[in-house]
C-alpha cells in the first residue's frame, strides 16, 4: 500500500499569512494527488484534483504542486473561513490512502 | 446538481451487520465508481473500497476484506455498503462519493459526497 504522510499535523497562522502544507508519498504517484478541505462538523469537500487543477468554485488563494513523491497545498493569504482539516489523498492505486491530516487554526 | 443522499444514522451491536444506503442522482449513474470513506470519531478519513455501477466490479481495502460487500441497483441509482461482524471500532461516520474505480476513469474526482452515515456500535 502507498503510504501518505502530511506535515504538521497541525499549525496556528495569522489571518494573511501564507501557509504550506506537505504531502509525501511513499512511492511515486505522478500527479495523482488530491486535497480536500474538511471544517468542523461538515464532511470533506474537494479542493484540487490531480496535485495541482483547483477545482471550480474554490478561491484562488488555495493552490497545489508537485509530482511523484512530494506534494504541496499552499494557502497564498489565510482567511478565517479557511480554519478546517486538510486531507491529501493518492488517487494512483487502490487502496487509495489519505494523509493523516493537517489542521489549520487562526492564532 | 448532483446529490448523494445517504440513509440514516444506525446504532448496532458488536456482532451485528449494517447497510448503508447512497441515493445517486442528477447525473448518469454508471459513468462513475461510487467509493466509500468512513471516519472514526476524531480520527482522520479511511477509504474502504469501491464500485462501478456499470458492471458490478468492487474493489475493497485489505482491512475490511470478508467483512464488507458493496452493491449498486442502477434501477433506483443507489449503492449500498454492508458491513458485517461490527466491532466498537467501527463506531465511524461512513460517506460514500463519487468517483474513480474498476475500470472506471473520471475526470474530477470525488467532487461530490453524501452527507454522512453514523454508525455506533455499542452494546
Amino acid at each position: 500500500d502507498i503510504q501518505m504522510t502530511q506535515s504538521p499535523s497541525s499549525l496556528s497562522a495569522s489571518v494573511g499569512d501564507r501557509v504550506t502544507i506537505a504531502c509525501r508519498a511513499s512511492q511515486s504517484i505522478s500527479t495523482s494527488l488530491n486535497w480536500f478541505q474538511q471544517k468542523p462538523g461538515k464532511g470533506p469537500t474537494l479542493l484540487i484534483y490531480n496535485a495541482s487543477i483547483l477545482r471550480s468554485g474554490v478561491p484562488s488563494r488555495f493552490s497545489g504542486t508537485g509530482s511523484g513523491t512530494d506534494f504541496t497545498l499552499i494557502i497564498s493569504t489565510l482567511d478565517p473561513e479557511d480554519v478546517a482539516t486538510y486531507y491529501c489523498q493518492q488517487s494512483d492505486r487502490p487502496p487509495l490512502t489519505f494523509g493523516g491530516g493537517t489542521k489549520v487554526e487562526i492564532k | 446538481q448532483v446529490h448523494l443522499a445517504q440513509s440514516g444514522a444506525e446504532v448496532k451491536e458488536p456482532g451485528a451487520s449494517v447497510n448503508v444506503s447512497c441515493k445517486a442522482s442528477n447525473y448518469n449513474f454508471i459513468t462513475f465508481a461510487i467509493n466509500w470513506v468512513r471516519q472514526a470519531p476524531g480520527q482522520g478519513l479511511e477509504w474502504m473500497g469501491w464500485i462501478s455501477p456499470y458492471n458490478g466490479k468492487a474493489e475493497y481495502a485489505q482491512k475490511f476484506q470478508g467483512r464488507v460487500t458493496m452493491t449498486t441497483d442502477s434501477s433506483t441509482t443507489t449503492a449500498y455498503m454492508e458491513l458485517k461482524s461490527l466491532t466498537s471500532d467501527d463506531t465511524a461516520v461512513y460517506y460514500c462519493t463519487r468517483g474513480p474505480g474498476p475500470n472506471v476513469k473520471v475526470v474530477i474526482p470525488f467532487d461530490d459526497w453524501g452527507q454522512g452515515t453514523l454508525v455506533t456500535v455499542s452494546s
